[in-house]
């Protein structure tokens, strides 16, 4: 079974820099599995943040930006507002289809 | 503006079928693909496949081939999720996503499908 891990929780300050990773089971991330990034809050469904690696929605705020960092796919917020406060999902497309991280709960504090 | 509306909640027994409409707005039908993902309560997404409304081929992940059909209804710029045989744990939100070019999109405000005898 194909996995994708993401950080659990992480925290941060408000105008800090956080960075959220995103790895596969099966091997490195490259932009041959189309990184996205999601951003959830309760009781909301997901919103488009990043496409294909690096690519912003455009809607999605300069402050949000994605890389490839080592061996995982990157979703760098920063200077972080407490609206960002969510849950944050990536996917990567892998054997033909997509597959979802289990998520990262950011708390700003 | 592109949307995607979903129809409304619903409850089924075990065994029974539930089927999902989205109907999409602000785009070009049949030049984008749909993704359906779900969230169980409390829990992460899960990939369900995908669907091409221009010539209705269709993917499934391995867990859910048999169980689960997509159709669409180009007239009505409408595509359909059918799963059947539910579960208990088929509990969950449903979504229909926008899905071209390996950029998901946009997505449905979604629709509860509660599974409960």
């Amino acid at each position: 079974q194909t996995v994708v891990t993401q950080e659990p929780s992480l925290t941060v300050s408000p105008g800090g820099t956080v960075t959220l990773t995103c790895a596969s089971s099966i091997g490195a991330v490259t932009s041959d599995t189309y990184p996205n990034w999601f951003q959830q809050k309760p009781g909301q469904p997901p919103t488009s943040l990043i496409y294909t690696t690096r690519n912003r929605q455009s809607w999605t705020p300069a402050r949000f930006s994605g890389s490839l960092l080592g061996d995982r796919a990157a979703l760098t917020l920063s200077g972080v507002q407490p609206d960002d406060e969510a849950d944050y999902y990536c996917a990567l497309l892998l054997l033909g289809g997509w597959v979802f991280g289990g998520g990262t709960k950011l708390t700003v504090l | 503006q592109v949307q995607l509306v979903q129809s409304g909640p619903e409850l089924k027994k075990p065994g029974a079928s539930a089927k999902v409409s989205c109907k999409t707005s602000g785009y070009i039908f049949t030049s984008s693909g749909v993704t359906w993902v779900r969230q169980a309560p409390g829990q992460g997404l899960e990939w369900l496949g995908w669907i091409n409304p221009y010539d209705g081929h269709t993917n499934y992940p391995e867990n859910f081939k048999g169980r689960v059909t997509f159709s669409r209804d180009t007239s009505a710029s409408t595509v359909y999720m059918e799963l059947r045989s539910l579960r208990s744990d088929d509990t969950a939100v449903y979504y229909c996503v926008k899905d071209i070019h390996f950029s998901i999109s946009h997505w449905g405000q979604g629709t509860l499908l509660t599974v409960s005898s």
